[in-house]
């Protein structure tokens, strides 16, 4: 199965940029990368994904290592709206192999 | 579009009961599925469908069943509730079930079995 490694947690001061780590070492040709993100009891929420190019969209960048064992996603200026759990996933076509981990909490201080 | 709904939002049930979780898109999605949350968990995925007619288990499908007769509907059903099964379910739906494409989430039930 395809899985992805992200921090625990992570902190950011308002109106900074946030760079979010994930691992995918095991990642194959034909699987795109997916960020979600999870406010307090809310259901998640698209992020952005992307395949091998860097991405971007009014929410966030992805940048997208170049042998896409790893990516980061970008916020760029951090807002107390931002404070989540972010969840860097793998999908391939076959979506029972579809895996949530524990995603990364972001904190983000006034 | 109302996206993706959920009911109830919240549910007690005891350990033996049945119950049906409904979910309903207005987006014309194909693809539609079942995910739970235990606390400090990720979401685990139960079962998902293709299409109207076409349903499928994910990672923890036991003691869940689903059907899809409309594109619109993929009720979740827990034919006997037990303790492990409280958690909160969200379901989401898709385009497609290709994995270029993004999953809308609904608000998410919350269960709890006593």
């Amino acid at each position: 199965d395809a899985k992805t490694t992200q921090p625990n947690s992570m902190e950011s001061n308002e109106e900074e940029p946030v760079h979010l780590p994930c691992n995918h070492s095991t990642i194959s040709g034909t699987d795109y990368i997916h960020w979600y993100r999870q406010l307090p009891s809310q259901g998640p929420e698209y992020v952005i994904h992307g395949l091998t190019s860097n991405v971007n969209n009014r929410m966030a960048s992805l940048a997208i290592a170049e042998d896409r064992k790893s990516s980061t996603l970008i916020l760029h200026r951090a807002t107390l709206r931002d404070a989540a759990v972010y969840y860097c996933i793998l999908k391939r076509t076959s979506y029972d192999k579809v895996i949530f981990g524990p995603g990364t909490s972001l904190s983000v201080i006034p | 579009n109302a996206g993706v709904t959920q009911t109830p939002k919240f549910q007690v049930l005891k350990t033996g009961q049945s119950m049906t979780l409904q979910c309903a898109q207005d987006m014309n999605h194909e693809y539609m599925s079942w995910y739970r949350q235990d606390p400090g968990m990720g979401l685990r995925l139960i079962h998902y469908s293709v299409g109207a007619g076409i349903t499928d288990q994910g990672e923890v499908p036991n003691g869940y069943n689903v059907s899809r007769s409309t594109t619109e509907d993929f009720p979740l059903r827990l034919l006997s509730a037990a303790p492990s099964q409280t958690s909160v379910y969200f379901c989401a739906s898709s385009y497609s079930g290709l994995a270029a494409y993004e999953q809308y989430f609904g608000p998410g039930t919350r269960l709890t079995v006593t």
